[in-house]
């Protein structure tokens, strides 16, 4: 098992530019989240999605975009990225209480 | 709505000695409490977690913490700690609810001095 996955490991943007981080789970989780921490901050939610076609708004959702096509994906994208948006990405999935974290990608807008 | 403090930003520490991580949290309604380590340039891994039951939780590598529901607090400890437990600690709590949203502290930088 590879367990959650994230592509790409590493980007840098420029202002204004759009991308897409891609997640994936081999574990057949039903719900999936995507995360960014920022030093001293901690992790804040963006988004969620508690099944296969469904998603919701975290804490910090302005700015992004979500879509759960597929049971194992769960895609954020940013459609005009700003430097606030500098941060590490981390997806989760978990079938209940307990959350098993991606490796990140680390996210650089200039 | 949940918060979570965690009252430590950093953490030094001799290798050998006990430590204390301090988590205070607030919720009005009942919650699942966790804590998660992040090793550096790694995803966070789930330490130990209460959901029920006996207030001292024990988790993987030696750490426990105590749920104290009268002091809202999660404080996680070890007896001894070793040069490989130097990592960011998050405390976090999650509400019952569908979907299980969690809600993180800052994080605890723990640094093990030889």
């Amino acid at each position: 098992n590879a367990g959650v996955t994230q592509t790409p490991k590493f980007r840098v943007l420029k202002t204004g530019q759009s991308m897409t981080l891609l997640c994936a789970q081999d574990m057949n989780h039903e719900y999936m989240y995507w995360y960014r921490q920022d030093p001293g901050m901690g992790l804040r939610l963006i988004h969620y999605s508690v099944g296969e076609g469904t998603t919701a708004k975290g804490e910090v959702p302005d700015g992004y975009n979500v879509s759960r096509l597929k049971k194992q994906n769960f895609l954020l994208g940013l459609e005009s990225a700003a430097p606030s948006q500098t941060s590490v990405y981390f997806c989760a999935s978990s079938y209940s209480e307990t959350q098993y974290f991606g490796p990140g990608t680390r996210l650089l807008v200039l | 709505a949940q918060s979570v403090t965690q009252l430590d930003s950093q953490v030094p520490v001799f290798e050998e000695a006990p430590v204390e991580l301090r988590c205070n949290y607030s919720s009005s309604v009942s919650v699942y409490l966790f804590w998660y380590v992040q090793y550096p340039n790694q995803g966070l891994q789930l330490l130990l977690k209460y959901l029920s039951g006996s207030t001292l939780v024990k988790g993987i590598n030696g750490f426990e913490a105590e749920f104290n529901k009268s002091q809202t607090s999660f404080h996680l400890r070890k007896p001894s700690v070793h040069i490989s437990d130097t990592a960011e600690y998050f405390c976090a709590v999650s509400d019952l609810t569908g979907g299980f949203k969690t809600i993180f502290g800052a994080g605890t930088r723990l640094f093990v001095k030889a």
